[in-house]
């Protein structure tokens, strides 16, 4: 069964560091790769996809490929309480997206 | 205003009911979905219209049943729901090209649904 595993968190991170997120996938045939971000109460908004190996940066936030490892990660540097949200990953395999369950990051002032 | 809009934000209902769950898109996407949201488990894809077809995951019980009557609209039809069904479901659209799931979703806010 084709899964995508996210660590639940939380994950507290002091305000202006660096928030590193984790997310590995069983399918090796992934084509593609996406994080949302989710507050609480809100749904789903996307921020970065990520289709080839090696690091894709957009402002603060950095997408990291590494398919030979099957892993995804994103950084979000400086970080500011208003990125304190639940992040998804998700990937896609084929058709549709397969979804980890998302880890909860908190940004402490 | 959004680009994907849900009514009824929230929902309470009894297992015997029946009711419709209502979604639009304003951002002329051709695919659109259900998925549901339960605590700390992954999204779960429920049904999906994309390009005039209809895919589903198999599954979902027969007590939810899809509408899609054109590219803006579509409707999730509730009926004899159990307790373990509440939980926030969230409709998406995208815009797909017919080679595969772009994977760039736009989400409504959910409606939420508590099953007595």
């Amino acid at each position: 069964q084709k899964e995508v595993e996210q660590n639940s968190g939380p994950l507290s991170v002091p305000e202006g560091a660096i928030a590193s997120l984790n997310c590995t996938y069983s399918d090796r045939g992934s084509q593609s790769f996406f994080w949302y971000r989710q507050y609480s109460g809100k749904s789903p908004e996307l921020i970065m996809f990520i289709y080839s190996n090696g690091d894709k940066e957009d402002g603060r936030f950095t997408a990291q490929l590494n398919k030979a490892s099957q892993y995804v990660s994103l950084l979000i540097r400086d970080s500011q309480p208003s990125d304190s949200a639940t992040y998804l990953c998700a990937v896609n395999p084929n058709y549709q997206l397969i979804w980890g369950a998302g880890t909860k990051l908190i940004i402490k002032p | 205003e959004t680009g994907v809009t849900q009514t009824p934000r929230h929902l309470v209902m009894g297992m015997t009911n029946k009711k419709s769950l209502k979604c639009e898109q304003h951002l002329g996407h051709n695919a659109m979905y259900w998925y549901k949201q339960s605590a700390k488990k992954p999204l779960e894809l429920m049904f999906v219209y994309s390009l005039e077809e209809r895919v589903e995951n198999n599954s979902v019980p027969s007590r939810f049943s899809p509408e899609c009557p054109n590219s803006s609209h579509l409707f999730l039809h509730l009926h004899t729901l159990q307790p373990e069904d509440s939980a926030l479901y969230l409709c998406a659209s995208s815009q797909e090209q017919g080679t595969g799931g772009s994977g760039e979703l736009f989400f409504g806010e959910g409606s939420r649904l508590t099953v007595l």
